[in-house]
């Protein structure tokens, strides 16, 4: 069938190894971030997120970093796994006449070596 | 919790047809968002719902319509298909608009237009 990674940058990633993944956002007003996981044949699943004023925050084996400075994103895994091999999109959030707008970056799809 | 359910999974229409997609959100979420996805044009948003109400709506043609039912369950419909809508259609809840919290996605809506 049709894949979602077809036209994606592609971040490929020894098993065990550590993978950082980028995502530039656009508009200075967003005050969340959201970064979702998109298994083949799947809908994006919520992985972690961060209010923008934090700079980092940590999940199990995922770390969010948030650089207002220069609007930068990043996710990062730790000791790779197989199972992580997906499409990567970041979201920028922000509130507009009372509702949460939100806009998705391209994606990133992650390969996973084993 | 159950989560987001979308039906049909696949779908396969002519041009000129219409077809209606439906979301059940998960339980207790109010606002309901459709994105199409491609691999060309990656998520786009196409429109968002509240208590029945069209909240945000996406640079889509009018082709493209939805509406949300009092129990949260939500239906797209598209007329007139064109080729170019063979996409992913996604569907999305969140407990209510205007507050910065993650989407929920369900596995989407697989639509082939020939």
């Amino acid at each position: 069938g049709e894949s979602v990674g077809l036209h994606l940058p592609t971040l490929s990633v020894q098993e065990g190894d550590n993978s950082i993944i980028n995502c530039a956002y656009s508009n200075s007003a967003s005050d969340y971030f959201i970064w979702y996981k998109q298994e083949s044949g799947k809908g994006p699943q919520f992985i972690i997120d961060i209010r923008s004023n934090m700079d980092k925050r940590q999940g199990q084996r995922v770390t969010v970093l948030l650089n207002k400075t220069v609007k930068h994103l990043s996710l990062q895994i730790a000791a790779t796994q197989p199972g992580d091999s997906a499409v990567y999109f970041c979201a920028e959030n922000w509130s507009s006449g009372g509702y949460q707008k939100v806009t998705f970056g391209t994606g990133t799809k992650l390969q996973v070596i084993p | 919790k159950a989560g987001v359910t979308q039906t049909p999974r696949y779908l396969i229409k002519t041009r000129g047809q219409q077809v209606t997609l439906s979301c059940s959100p998960i339980s207790g979420h109010r606002s309901v968002s459709w994105y199409q996805q491609t691999p060309g044009q990656g998520l786009q948003f196409l429109f968002e719902y509240f208590s029945e109400t069209q909240r945000n709506k996406g640079n889509f043609p009018g082709r493209f319509s939805g509406r949300q039912f009092s129990n949260s369950r939500s239906e797209m419909n598209v007329s007139t298909l064109e080729l170019g809508d063979s996409a992913l259609y996604l569907c999305a809840s969140s407990l209510n608009a205007g507050e910065n919290s993650p989407l929920h996605f369900g596995n989407g809506t697989r639509l082939t237009v020939t």
